[in-house]
């Protein structure tokens, strides 16, 4: 079974501009999270999706929107780009949202957001 | 608040040698524990997951402890291999109803292991 795959691995872009990051499950799993990793602050919470609705949004602003598609696929939007956007987005699939956290959770390679 | 800390914030050690990691935790109601190894590049991977009733996991090289006392963890690794070399990031759930939002990450710890 392949694995989650995000495209693109890496991109450069300018501050003010916007980038769109894209993020495809495993088969089957209908459940979607990103998350922003920097060195200083590690794995941030952004956004999680399930069957193409938002269940849950970290404390980001509203720079950073998402959404899921019927096939489960999902995308990241992050429009103004500033200096401080420069960081490994990393996108984790799983078969549902599990309560009290018991799901298990399979991360892509993560996209290396790069702003100059 | 809810905190996952983790020490040390780096670790080199040679080949074969044994270490241990730690996480410190003050995530409340508490659910579960994991720890993920991330290799440079890569995205992060499970190596164990642990409730509050169980407190040693094993998989392989790696063995985690949990003390939910004192809200602590370790990780030890046994006879360190090259490919050992990554972050270990520990993360707490607590218990929302929910999904990732009750997840609280720690720093991790980078690890290298020295021919």
């Amino acid at each position: 079974k392949a694995g989650v795959t995000q495209t693109p691995r890496y991109l450069i872009k300018t501050r003010g501009q916007q980038v769109t990051l894209s993020c495809s499950p495993i088969s089957g799993h209908r459940s979607v999270s990103w998350y922003q990793q920097t060195p200083g602050q590690g794995l941030q919470f952004l956004f999680e999706y399930f069957s193409e609705t938002q269940r849950n949004k970290g404390n980001f602003p509203g720079r950073f929107s998402g959404r899921q598609f019927s096939n489960s696929r999902s995308e990241m939007n992050v429009s103004t780009l500033e200096l401080g956007d420069s960081a490994l987005y990393l996108c984790a699939s799983s078969l549902q949202p599990g309560t009290g956290g018991s799901y298990e959770q399979y991360f892509g390679p993560g996209t290396r957001l790069t702003v100059t | 608040k809810n905190q996952v800390e983790q020490s040390p914030q780096s670790l080199i050690i040679l080949e074969g040698k044994n270490c241990t990691l730690q996480c410190n935790y003050t995530v409340s109601p508490f659910s579960n524990l994991r720890w993920y190894k991330q290799d440079t590049g890569r995205g992060p991977v499970s190596l164990t997951i642990m409730t509050f009733s169980e407190n040693t996991k094993s998989n392989g090289r790696y063995t985690a402890t949990l003390d939910a006392d004192t809200k602590q963890s370790s990780l030890h690794i046994t006879a360190s291999q090259l490919s050992d070399s990554a972050s270990y990031i520990c993360v707490v759930s607590r218990l929302t109803g929910g999904g990732a939002d009750g997840l609280t990450f720690g720093k991790g710890t980078h690890l290298i292991i020295q021919p």
